[in-house]
């Protein structure tokens, strides 16, 4: 069965570090790759989307993410986070072509300190 | 244009009733999905309809259930509520088949709690 890691469940960062969440799948076969965003009290944003070409997708917010096939990878990158950046990242998968369903991953909670 | 949107916001039921929650798709999106999110869980899909079908379902019991009207709006139904049902619930919408459809747009969800 497909399923997804997020291995970091709780970062804390001062404005201005630089931010790598990471995010691993399990499938086999082709995939479409995202990354939400829940900021508090707020509803599940898209922040990228990858389907398919250049492997390095760009996102909302000055965020990006790259897609690694050999390691099944999709990693989200910022260079500058802001306190503004504190929420709840999700990364999801969806087997391409048949179906909008999203299996996500158990989320990673961003912290910023001013 | 109104993204999604989801009635009621917060519900309280007690064990054994039976709820039901609506979601309003944005105009022109023909795709529906249900997700639940627990601090347990996480996200869990339960199912997705397409032009009133059914496409996919999660791995749930029968006592959730769903269906999709011809305007696109959609239910879902839960019946014989347990404490374990309390959780945020999550309506998802796209424009329908097709790769560049992928892209869903996520309501604020109805918030059930279960007492």
């Amino acid at each position: 069965a497909q399923s997804v890691s997020q291995h970091n469940h709780h970062v804390i960062l001062s404005e201005a570090a630089s931010l790598e969440l990471g995010c691993n799948y399990s499938y086999g076969g082709t995939v479409n790759l995202f990354w939400y965003v829940q900021y508090p009290g707020q509803h599940l944003q898209l922040l990228l989307k990858y389907f398919s070409g250049d492997p390095l997708v760009k996102g909302i917010k000055g965020f990006e993410a790259e897609f690694i096939k050999s390691k099944f990878s999709f990693n989200l990158r910022k260079p500058s986070v802001q306190w503004s950046d504190t929420a709840e990242y999700f990364c999801a998968v969806n087997e391409a072509y048949n179906t909008d369903k999203l299996i996500f991953g158990t989320g990673t909670r961003l912290q910023v300190f001013p | 244009k109104a993204g999604v949107t989801q009635t009621p916001r917060y519900l309280i039921k007690t064990r054994g009733q039976q709820v039901t929650l609506s979601c309003s798709p944005i105009s022109g999106h023909r795709s529906v999905s249900w997700y639940q999110q627990t601090p347990g869980q996480g996200l869990q899909f339960l199912f997705e309809y397409f032009s009133e079908t059914q496409r996919n379902k999660g791995n749930f019991p029968g006592r959730f259930s769903g269906r999709q009207f011809s305007n696109s709006r959609s239910e879902m139904n839960v019946s014989t509520l347990e404490l374990g049902d309390s959780a945020l619930y999550l309506c998802a919408s796209s424009q329908g088949p097709g790769l560049a459809a992928r892209e869903q747009y996520f309501g604020p969800g109805t918030r059930l709690t279960v007492t």
